[in-house]
């Protein structure tokens, strides 16, 4: 019954690799997001999808596309891995984008 | 552009100490404001979430104030304990689509 859950756990994978991390949320929400913690502990968001719409995507590589297919998921795929994509990438989601937040349990994803 | 401080980075405690976290924001048009933590290698989990109309939010030994004409927030932890060991985050959603912002974080080690 987790409210937030992302797949996989852990990803460790090759340069210039595609992967892709799951996320599914069965709070209801409407609205669903990307961030990304840095080595630092710093998060960014990346995206943010609003009933399947994207309303917010910052400054992200385009090798990195999120994939909305209904309001209780959203995908991220990232191709051509490069080791600077190192990092931990949560899911989030919240019933507005005003609402707080969810978060799952993060994705560290390590590129060598 | 919305900016959220917390200071200091970090901080040491000997248990049973009565504590206050502090958080700033740059931008009082915020819907809300939430606090995080964060225990090493894990997850984000919602602590408290404070509308923007409210003043402060309680939960057991944690008590969050807001104040959004002088732009800060705090957490206030009651008898501190070494479980409440952890990195605590602040957030605050703002602008047209709530992007929402980090402050950096607090680790905070409760000492025996």
């Amino acid at each position: 019954d987790t409210a937030v859950s992302q797949t996989p756990k852990y990803l460790v994978t090759q340069m210039g690799n595609d992967k892709s991390i799951k996320c599914e949320q069965n709070l209801g929400h409407d609205t669903m997001y990307w961030y990304k913690q840095d080595s630092k502990k710093f998060l960014k968001i990346m995206f943010s999808y609003n009933n399947k719409e994207l309303i917010i995507n910052e400054t992200v590589p385009n090798r990195f596309s999120p994939k909305s297919p209904d309001k209780a998921h959203l995908n991220l795929h990232i191709n051509s891995l490069e080791l600077g994509d190192s990092a931990v990438y949560f899911c989030a989601s919240s019933q507005t984008p005003q609402g707080g937040y969810t978060f799952g349990s993060g994705t560290r994803l390590t590129v060598v | 552009k919305q900016e959220v401080t917390q200071i200091p980075a970090a901080l040491s405690v000997p248990e049973g100490e009565n504590l206050v976290l502090n958080c700033s924001f740059t931008d009082s048009a915020i819907y809300n404001l939430q606090w995080f933590r964060q225990d090493p290698g894990k997850g984000l989990t919602s602590l408290l979430l404070i509308q923007s109309s409210q003043r402060e939010q309680t939960s057991g030994r944690l008590n969050a104030s807001l104040d959004k004409s002088s732009g800060r927030s705090t957490l206030y932890i009651a008898a501190s304990q070494p479980g409440d060991s952890a990195t605590y985050l602040c957030a605050a959603p703002t602008g047209a689509n709530s992007k929402l912002t980090f402050g950096k974080g607090i680790t905070l080690s409760v000492r025996p």
